[in-house]
Formats: structure tokens, C-alpha cells, sequence
């Protein structure tokens, strides 16, 4: 079982819908969760970091944390095509620096 | 937006030479990373470090070798390229830990390397 697990994708939605990324981690005691954004060729940025249950809101961008279910997830609202790019699923484990990557779910939006 | 620098960006070499890979940052972050990807593939980490003098190898076996002697300082080397050393190297950041433990990661723009 990996550490971090995404769905590769592609994931289409349409321009103006919602687009719902999951991520899913293995190790109980993580405490620490963000999302990258990494269009074609160019490094990840990162767009939403998340640290306790609930929801977090910046702008069209919700993360939302289930630590009991062990999973996260990015909500974007009134997806546009410049959302199009892979999104990156990061996960910060207990008492380690180093953070594991899922392997990104490339979202397509589609004009 | 992140201080990070990477350099050369791009870099065609022939196997066999010996090359380092140049990462700077001048934010002040104790910790610093080497990540290797493919294209359309995951982030693999190869090297990271907590401060000066301290280096340890990531979850991706690699035949580099890393170096902390100055903070803003992180430079990867090859002793011997190989045609399987062809990726893309990520360098990056991030600061202390926060009060909620954050540990984000800024990014490098990246160094593709190509060994022939």
C-alpha cells in the first residue's frame, strides 16, 4: 500500500463546475496535508495547506480533512481552464520533516 | 513568491562526466530537499537535509551525492552520469516548523538532465 494514494486521472469537468480531488494516506499519525498545483513542465506550487478536521476555504479552493477516515480532499469551485494541471496530494507524517507526494491527478477543464 | 534557484536549467551531457547540480535559496529555511521526476511521473525524494552538515538519503535509491556546508546552499552530485540519469531534479525549501507543525515546500524551477 503506498503512503499517499491518488487517483491518476485524467479528471474532466466542465468550465463553471465543481472539481473534486480525493487523496487517501496510510500512516494514522500524520498531521500535516497540502495540495500542490504542477501545470505541464513547470514545478508544484503550493495551493492549500490543511492541519486539523473540517474544511478550510481560500477563495474557490476547499480542502477538507477526515483524519478518522484518513483521507483529504480539494474542492474547486467555478473551475476555470487555467485549473487545468496535475494536483499533487502532500502528506507531512508524525515526527518527520519529510513530506510524501501521491503520485497527482491531472485535471482537465474543459472549455 | 519563494527565492529558490536552480542551475543550469537545462543540461545535455555525455555519460560518464562528472556534474553538479546548483540549488540556492535565500530565505533563510533550514531544510532543503532534492526530488526526482519523470515526466507525468510522481516526485521521488533522493535528498534532504535539516541544516548545515546534515544530509540524509530520501526513499529513492540514487547514486548522488548531496552537500550542506552553507544554509542557503544544497548542491547535488554525480559522480558518473548514466543514460538512466535522465529526469527532471526539483531543489526545494521550507521554513522552520510552525505552530501547527507546517512544513511547506517551495520550489525550485527545476533542472532537466539528459545524459547521453
Amino acid at each position: 500500500q503506498k503512503e499517499v494514494e491518488q487517483n491518476s486521472g485524467p479528471l474532466s469537468v466542465p468550465e463553471g463546475a465543481i472539481a473534486s480531488l480525493n487523496c487517501t494516506y496510510s500512516d494514522r499519525g500524520s498531521q500535516s496535508f497540502f495540495w500542490y498545483r504542477q501545470y505541464s513542465g513547470k514545478s508544484p506550487e503550493l495551493i492549500m495547506s490543511i492541519y486539523s478536521n473540517g474544511d478550510k476555504e481560500d477563495g474557490r479552493f476547499t480542502a477538507q480533512l477526515n483524519k478518522a477516515s484518513q483521507y483529504v480532499s480539494l474542492l474547486i469551485r467555478d473551475s476555470q481552464p487555467s485549473d487545468s494541471a496535475t494536483y499533487l496530494c502532500a502528506v507531512r507524517s508524525g515526527g518527520y520533516q519529510k513530506v510524501t507526494f501521491g503520485i497527482g491527478t491531472k485535471l482537465q477543464v474543459i472549455p | 513568491e519563494a527565492d529558490i534557484y536552480q542551475t543550469p536549467r537545462y543540461l545535455v551531457i555525455g555519460t560518464g562526466k562528472k556534474i553538479t547540480l546548483e540549488c540556492s535559496q535565500t530565505m533563510g529555511h533550514d531544510k532543503m530537499y532534492w526530488y526526482q521526476q519523470d515526466p507525468g511521473m510522481e516526485l521521488h525524494l533522493i535528498h534532504y537535509s535539516y541544516g548545515v552538515n546534515s544530509t540524509e538519503k530520501g526513499d529513492l535509491s540514487s547514486e548522488s551525492t548531496v552537500s550542506r556546508i552553507r544554509t542557503e546552499h544544497f548542491p547535488l552530485t554525480l559522480e558518473s552520469a548514466r543514460p538512466s540519469h535522465t529526469s527532471q531534479y526539483l531543489c526545494a525549501s521550507s521554513p522552520p516548523q510552525g505552530l501547527q507543525g507546517s512544513t511547506e515546500q517551495f520550489f525550485g524551477p527545476g533542472t532537466r538532465l539528459t545524459v547521453l
